[in-house]
């Protein structure tokens, strides 16, 4: 079965940093693209980041080109996602998702963005 | 960027209804579209792929058409666990991934 976990999640002041990891297993990570998803409260899906099989290819969000950072650890089946200056507009729940075409998504980690 | 307009953003009905909700792409994506199903609280879950597959375990009420510019979904006869928000995905080539804006489907 297709597992994903999400956690890393918190409250967190403008400018400041998180990182967000999400733990696979059920199936051989190293085979997919993997991505990040964000649901800003009561708002819709927005595609934050993906990144192919070996790292080789990372796609980007226009609104976090140049803050966030996605990489993933093949061996420890791991996808991760360094947040830097964050802002009050990045709060919301961050899902991890398996293949390009998002086939599979974990349950979730809430960020907030507050001072 | 690909822009995805779904529509209606919300409509309700009842129970054995026959619903359909919209998605249109601003250029084609041939059938790189995905449809997902979500509840409050709860992660999106995909019912259909690739415009027109099925996912696996997804009750067969469920069914998608469309490609290039112009995709559906299309519930045959709504059930009480079918009341959620829905949402096209276009996954097309190396264009960021978009999604629609979501219909929220409610009791009448």
């Amino acid at each position: 079965e297709v597992q994903l976990v999400e956690s890393g999640g918190g409250l967190v002041q403008p400018g400041g940093s998180l990182r967000l990891s999400c733990a696979a297993s059920g199936f051989t990570f190293s085979s997919y693209w993997m991505s990040w998803v964000r649901q800003a409260p009561g708002k819709g899906l927005e595609w934050v980041a993906n990144i192919k099989q070996d790292g080789s290819d990372k796609n980007y969000v226009d609104s976090v080109k140049g803050r966030f950072t996605i990489s993933r650890d093949n061996a420890k089946n791991s996808l991760y996602l360094q947040m830097n200056s964050l802002r009050a507009e990045d709060t919301a729940v961050y899902y991890c998702a398996r293949e390009y075409s998002l086939a599979h998504w974990g349950q979730g980690t809430l960020v907030t963005v507050s001072s | 960027d690909i822009q995805m307009t779904q529509s209606p953003s919300s409509l309700s009905a009842s129970v054995g209804d026959r619903v359909t909700i919209t998605c249109r792409a601003s250029q084609g994506i041939r059938n790189d579209l995905g449809w997902y199903q979500q509840k409050p609280g709860k992660a999106p879950k995909r019912l259909i792929y690739a415009a027109s597959s099925l996912q696996s375990g997804v009750p067969s009420r469920f069914s998608g058409s469309g490609s290039g510019t112009e995709f559906t979904l299309t519930i045959s006869s709504l059930q009480p666990e079918d009341f959620a928000t829905y949402y096209c995905l276009q996954h097309n080539g190396y264009s960021p991934l978009t999604f629609g804006g979501g219909t929220k489907v409610e009791i009448k």
